[in-house]
């Protein structure tokens, strides 16, 4: 079964600008979550969807949205890109909600905002 | 919500037993342990989880204190390729993936 993929793998965007950034996730998978890696601060919770519905949400400001579509592949926007945006941004998807489901994360996305 | 405080980093010689420790105080009744653990600039991956029972698998065993507040992820026999910087994340929530990860800590296998 394949694995999770994100695309792109790499980006490169300009202060102010936006970016959108794409997941797959393993099939049969319907939660979909995302993270930001930074040296600083670590691996931080973006959001979560499941069955097309955000779940939870962590504290990020409103610039990071995302969406899932009915196939269960999510997209995540981040809109007005600041020097401090550049990081490694993870997606990981598990079968469910239930609490023992485990999580499996893709290879991410490394943006770097100039 | 629970919080996990790991020692930065910690070294193992291949071949030898692996103890990472994990600090969660403040974990409530209905939170699960996690282990993931992350190779240079790939996605984390899952080890292992428990509860309050002590839980093995083919990577690794998980061993949690009766108390609770902490834990310990045993690599039986490291190796080299068990580089890696390893979190040790508390579940919030029941229906929620609200995982709180950590600083982690860098097990540096050496030959």
């Amino acid at each position: 079964k394949a694995g999770v993929t994100q695309t792109p793998r790499y980006l490169i965007k300009t202060r102010g600008q936006q970016v959108t950034l794409s997941c797959s996730p393993i099939s049969g998978h319907r939660s979909v979550s995302w993270y930001q890696q930074t040296p600083g601060q670590g691996l931080q919770f973006l959001f979560e969807y499941f069955s097309e519905t955000q779940r939870n949400k962590g504290n990020f400001p409103g610039r990071f949205s995302g969406r899932q579509f009915s196939n269960s592949r999510s997209e995540m926007n981040v809109s007005t890109l600041e020097l401090g945006d550049s990081a490694l941004y993870l997606c990981a998807s598990r079968p469910g909600q239930g609490i023992s489901y485990e999580q499996y994360f893709g290879p991410g996305t490394r943006l770097t905002v100039t | 919500d629970a919080k996990t405080t790991q020692p930065p980093s910690m070294d193992c010689a291949e071949g030898r037993a692996a103890n990472l420790p994990c600090n969660h105080s403040t974990i409530s009744g209905n939170e699960y342990v996690y282990w993931y653990r992350q190779i240079h600039s790939q996605g984390p991956q899952y080890i292992i989880h428990g509860l309050k029972n002590n839980e093995t698998n083919e990577m690794a065993s998980l061993i949690i204190t009766e108390d609770r507040k902490s834990s310990t992820l045993i690599l039986p026999h490291a190796t080299l390729r068990d580089t890696a910087v390893y979190y040790c994340i508390v579940r919030v929530g029941y229906n929620f993936n609200k995982f709180y990860f950590g600083s982690g800590t860098k097990l540096n296998v050496k030959p």
